[in-house]
């Protein structure tokens, strides 16, 4: 079954700590996204990689790491830079320009 | 600045009738345009899009309209079922300097009563 794995759903951490959410997919797709999602709000787009061991910023790049090493894998790491990194995370993947983009199921982030 | 705008933030529709939901845009070099359905704590599913060589595009129950001199397109939902009833998220990519990322719109809460 192909498709896109974001792991775990639910995440705590304490504030001041890294923490590192999992992407992978199986689609064979080139290009991964990650996106954060707040209430009240759009997606805004935190990083992307269109091809392997290449990424670049998006909107919201402060305070997250990424990297891309494997095709399959894209993970994320919240950094203790990010001043309000609670919020739902999702990653997607996408087969080139004017194709949609899958996404995970996404990974609920919440810092205490 | 927000380039892809949903000013609906909530639309209420009775079962059978058609949902409209509408989206605007100000990056001119937008030239593809989707639209994702999202329930709670989910990921987004992709419903259709439409290419801006196009003014519509229909699949089932799902027509999107585009009228690119308006920067403006919208969803129809005919006809609207209880299951349709999600948050829905338009979005937009274009070619060059963003490689086609989407940049998505606040999404529009859709709500079909009984």
């Amino acid at each position: 079954d192909g498709g896109i794995t974001q792991s775990p759903k639910y995440l705590f951490r304490k504030e001041g700590q890294n923490v590192t959410l999992s992407c992978e997919q199986n689609l064979n797709h080139d290009a991964m996204y990650w996106y954060r999602q707040d209430p009240g709000q759009g997606l805004r787009l935190i990083y992307y990689s269109q091809i392997v061991n290449d990424f670049q910023k998006g909107d919201i790049a402060e305070g997250y790491s990424v990297s891309r090493e494997k095709k399959e894998s894209f993970p994320l790491t919240v950094t203790s830079a990010q001043k309000n990194p609670t919020a739902f995370y999702l990653c997607a993947s996408s087969n080139g320009r004017d194709s949609e983009a899958f996404f995970g199921q996404g990974t609920r982030l919440t810092v205490v | 600045d927000q380039q892809v705008k949903q000013n609906s933030p909530s639309l209420s529709v009775q079962e059978g009738r058609i949902s409209i939901l509408n989206c605007d845009y100000t990056n001119s070099m937008f030239d593809y345009f989707l639209w994702y359905k999202k329930y709670p704590a989910e990921g987004p599913t992709f419903l259709i899009s439409i290419s801006s060589i196009k003014d519509k595009n229909e699949d089932g129950r799902f027509t999107v309209f585009l009228n690119k001199s308006a920067k403006h397109l919208s969803l129809h939902i005919v006809p609207s079922q209880p299951g349709d009833s999600a948050v829905y998220f338009c979005a937009a990519s274009s070619y060059g300097g963003s490689q086609g990322n989407l940049i998505f719109g606040k999404g529009t809460k859709l709500s079909v009563k009984p």
